[in-house]
């Protein structure tokens, strides 16, 4: 069970957009359509944003988008706020029962 | 309203044990898989277990097997982990989380665990 890969940091201007990669292999994002996305501000619990790939819980901003093509997933922040600065986490089912996670991207607000 | 509530953290020794537990309440306990997530200061998640409705069946990463052990009383709306033979690296905030649909929708605010001599 290898860790996701995230870059570490990404950053954009108020109302502009960001994009997050989460690269996994053929063992997890690549098979499973269960790739999932939290939002953790310093000192917070993290907050689902994402499920099943592409899906908003109830209360999420569409604001927040994401997609999957291959082994690699994406988030994308758009109309970017103030509030939207904090760690973001890609997760994904990778069989057997497991989960794994991404290390995270922190994304700034400029 | 869903409410996890972990405790059980604290300051252990090197080689020692510990058990966490969260208590739940505001849903069904016994409908959903549980799961245990940790994040060492200053670093990011590490999923940690897994469990199913009634704790028949279990999930850890590799490195993690043979030393935590994850259980549920449905009965009590408790989940718990014991962690046994504890390395200065399994220092960490714990979280407890539901699983709602293959993703966890619920979290606790987490029970730090300090392992130093």
């Amino acid at each position: 069970q290898s860790a996701l890969t995230q870059p570490p940091s990404a950053s954009g201007s108020p109302g502009q957009s960001v994009t997050i990669s989460c690269t996994g292999t053929s063992s997890d994002i690549g098979t499973y359509n269960y790739v999932s996305w939290y939002q953790q501000h310093p000192g917070k619990a993290p907050k689902l944003m994402i499920y099943d790939v592409s899906k908003r819980p109830s209360g999420v901003p569409d604001r927040f988008s994401a997609s999957k093509s291959g082994n690699t997933a994406s988030l994308t922040v758009s109309g970017l706020q103030a509030e939207d600065e904090a760690d973001y986490y890609c997760s994904s089912y990778a069989g057997s029962s497991s989960f794994v996670f991404g290390p995270g991207t922190k994304v700034t607000v400029l | 309203e869903v409410q996890l509530v972990e405790s059980g953290g604290g300051l252990v020794q090197p080689g020692g044990s510990l058990r966490l537990s969260c208590a739940a309440s505001g849903f069904t306990f016994s409908d959903y898989w549980m799961h245990w997530v940790r994040q060492a200061p200053g670093k990011g998640l590490e999923w940690v277990s897994r469990t199913n409705f009634d704790g028949r069946i279990t999930a850890y990463p590799d490195s993690l097997k043979g030393r935590f052990t994850i259980s549920r009383d449905n009965a009590k709306n408790t989940l718990n982990l014991q962690m046994n033979s504890l390395r200065a690296e399994d220092t960490a905030v714990y979280f407890c989380a539901r699983e709602g649909v293959s993703s966890l929708d619920y979290w606790g605010q987490g029970t730090l665990v300090s392992v130093s001599s």
